[in-house]
């Protein structure tokens, strides 16, 4: 299996502009989880899905962000507008029975906002 | 909100010393997880442990989880230089929250040739 896919690796954009980061779980892997990852705050989690249902967003910072899992193969976290304190390093993880046995993360999106 | 504190958040030893990380917290965590996170990369699973008591050995680390469930403590015996990285504990707190895992801030271990 190749992993965890996310794309794009790095991105650069100015404020006010949209972001989409993107993942591809493992395939058979029934829960997704989104992460944000700053040298202040540690590895946050934003969002979880099981199933492809949104089970915990208590973490997404605010309104400006969103995700979305329309099928069990891909999510997307989207950022509209991006501000420069968006970033970070976020990161998608997937994991079969809910994640209590352990995350297999991807290299994640270097996100940075000027 | 449970908490994990992990200390120390920076070690530099020599190459050949042994080490030691710790994880606590007041919470009890249906199981535990270290990762090991290298520049550039996502963190990668090293082991889980999910019996209280529970100790587990690869090759020279050692993981142990407290009885309570509540603290964990990752031993490297013998360093080396590829042991360098970011090291990072997380629980998982069971119950409806079922595979929320909460993540410490890390322990950056830096071994030197």
């Amino acid at each position: 299996d190749a992993g965890v896919i996310q794309s794009p690796r790095h991105e650069v954009t100015e404020m006010g502009q949209e972001v989409t980061l993107r993942c591809k779980p493992i395939s058979g892997h029934n829960s997704l989880f989104w992460y944000r990852q700053t040298m202040m705050r540690g590895l946050e989690l934003l969002i979880y899905f099981n199933n492809n249902v949104p089970i915990d967003d208590s973490g997404m910072p605010e309104d400006r962000f969103s995700a979305k899992m329309p099928n069990a193969s891909f999510s997307t976290l989207k950022i509209q507008p991006s501000e420069p304190r968006d970033s970070a390093v976020y990161f998608c993880a997937s994991s079969p029975l809910g994640g209590v046995h352990g995350y297999t993360f991807g290299s994640g999106t270097r996100l940075t906002v000027v | 909100t449970q908490l994990l504190e992990q200390s120390p958040q920076f070690l530099s030893i020599q190459e050949g010393e042994n080490l030691t990380v710790y994880c606590n917290s007041s919470s009890v965590f249906s199981s535990l997880q270290w990762y090991r996170q290298e520049p550039g990369e996502g963190p990668v699973l090293l082991v889980t442990v999910v019996t209280g008591g529970e100790v587990k050995k690869l090759k020279r680390l050692t993981f142990q989880f407290g009885d309570a469930r509540k603290d964990s403590s990752l031993h490297i015996t013998a360093a080396q230089p590829g042991d360098t990285g970011l090291y990072l504990c997380a629980g998982a707190p069971g119950g409806t929250s079922y595979g929320k895992l909460t993540f410490g801030q890390g322990t950056i271990l830096t071994v030197h040739p």
